[in-house]
């Protein structure tokens, strides 16, 4: 079974720095989609970065982009030029093949942005 | 560009009452799925529907129940409220990989608040 895991519980970066996310994964498969979510204090879930396993670039978005590391099975977040709007939860996730294609979640990581 | 709606946004029940939480996908997405998040929690998938059917069962309780309508839209119904149920619930939406964009798009979540 797939299982993501996030073992930063919260993070401090000082404003207009960069900051890693980590996220590794245990899967089997050879074909699995990676995924990156934002979730501040108003509870909204909001999809950030998608990075295929067959993709050859690291999938970017604006400030957001993803190192990912297929043979250490590592997919982290890289956010560069943080702004006070950063500070929420973010969760990596994986899609489970097994059924429904649907989303597992890591534990997440609190990020707070000092000014 | 249309995003997944859920309705309500916030509900407060009483012990054992009923609660109906409304969720409408994004146009074209085949799949449905519902996540319960608890304070301080990762999101934990519920259940999940892929062309009207249902597709995939997690840590549902038997007091809840779900269906998707022809209109793609789903409803996930709960009875018995208990104090427990108390959580942020998800809607999300997708298309099955394979057959396109496998980003999966969610809700603003439904605050449910049991007293």
């Amino acid at each position: 079974a797939q299982k993501i895991t996030q073992t930063q519980p919260g993070m401090f970066v000082q404003e207009k720095e960069a900051v890693t996310l980590d996220c590794t994964y245990d899967t089997s498969d050879q074909s699995y989609g990676l995924f990156w979510y934002k979730q501040p204090s108003s509870g909204e879930m909001i999809f950030l970065i998608y990075q295929g396993s067959y993709d050859e670039q690291n999938a970017t978005e604006g400030r957001y982009s993803l190192n990912f590391q297929k043979a250490r099975k590592s997919a982290n977040l890289v956010i560069s030029a943080s702004q006070l709007g950063d500070s929420a939860m973010y969760f990596c996730a994986m899609r489970d093949r097994d059924s429904s294609y649907k989303l597992i979640f890591g534990s997440g990581t609190r990020l707070l942005v000092r000014p | 560009a249309a995003g997944v709606i859920q309705s309500p946004r916030h509900l407060i029940k009483e012990k054992r009452e009923t609660a109906t939480l409304k969720c409408y996908p994004i146009p074209r997405h085949d799949t449905v799925y519902w996540y319960q998040q608890g304070p301080g929690q990762d999101p934990q998938f519920l259940i999940s529907f892929y062309e009207k059917m249902q597709s995939d069962k997690g840590s549902i309780p038997d007091r809840f129940s779900a269906q998707q309508f022809s209109d793609y839209h789903s409803e996930l119904n709960m009875s018995s409220l208990e104090l427990g149920d108390s959580a942020l619930y998800f809607c999300a939406s997708s298309r099955i990989p394979g057959t396109g964009n496998t980003e999966a798009f969610f809700g603003q979540g439904t605050r449910l608040t049991v007293v």
